[in-house]
């Protein structure tokens, strides 16, 4: 099956610093990922979806200037959590997805990465 | 009201015991439809998805859904330990990618 990957799983940072967490499609050409976060005991929540080699376009009451989007090729996708707070602490997952897939645009997703700021 | 209605749980059974996972929705316009099993600190998995109103089998899993009375379910026969985890609903409409998700069920599997 296809393999969605990211890095780091796990990270801790400062109040006031960026963090970048990536996301790799391993075995695919994946034409469009997807960003969400998860707050615990809470659903995944959409922030952004990015599709290769345009600007990602994200759900209401997302900053797209706090959370910065790349999608610079078609198995690579980065999050940048740019001057992250305490509020920013939270599970961050992408998906991935393709036309090209044997299923129905099914999403495929990473492991997830625990910020925590502090 | 939400566009998916989720319990939370915790759903504690037996071991062998018969699992029923349910969301309802408010959206008429979906037509896919899927559960995601989710273990703690992981990325969810898919379990089964479903086009349109119908029932789908899979091993230990059946999937129903009842568009006339926007309700899907999630069977889960001979519980195991192993089953422990959170299982969410998530659906989308047709042509489109974004998924809408219920805020998963937790369940407990008991030996």
């Amino acid at each position: 099956g296809a393999v969605v990957s990211q890095h780091p799983s796990w990270v801790i940072c400062k109040s006031g610093t960026s963090v970048k967490i990536e996301c790799r499609s391993l075995d695919f050409q994946a034409t469009t990922m997807f960003w969400y976060r998860q707050f615990p005991k809470q659903s995944l929540m959409l922030m952004a979806t990015s599709n290769e080699g345009s600007k990602a376009t994200y759900e209401q009451g997302v900053e797209k200037d706090k959370f910065l989007i790349n999608h610079a090729s078609l198995t690579l996708s980065t999050l940048t959590v740019t001057s992250a707070h305490p509020e920013d602490s939270s599970f961050y997952i992408c998906s991935a997805t393709t036309p090209f897939s044997d299923s129905y645009n099914e999403q495929f997703f990473g492991p997830g990465t625990r910020l925590t700021v502090l | 009201q939400k566009e998916v209605e989720q319990d939370p749980g915790p759903l504690s059974v037996p071991e062998g015991a018969i699992v029923s996972l349910n969301c309802t929705y408010s959206n008429s316009a979906f037509q896919y439809f899927m559960w995601y099993r989710q273990y703690s600190r992981k990325g969810p998995e898919l379990l089964m998805y479903t086009y349109s109103s119908g029932n789908k089998e899979d091993g230990r899993f059946t999937a129903q859904v009842d568009k006339s009375s926007k309700y899907i379910s999630l069977f889960i026969r001979d519980s195991q330990p192993s089953d422990s985890a959170t299982y969410l609903c998530a659906m989308r409409n047709s042509g489109y990618s974004t998924l809408t998700f219920g805020k998963g069920t937790m369940l407990l599997v008991s030996p």
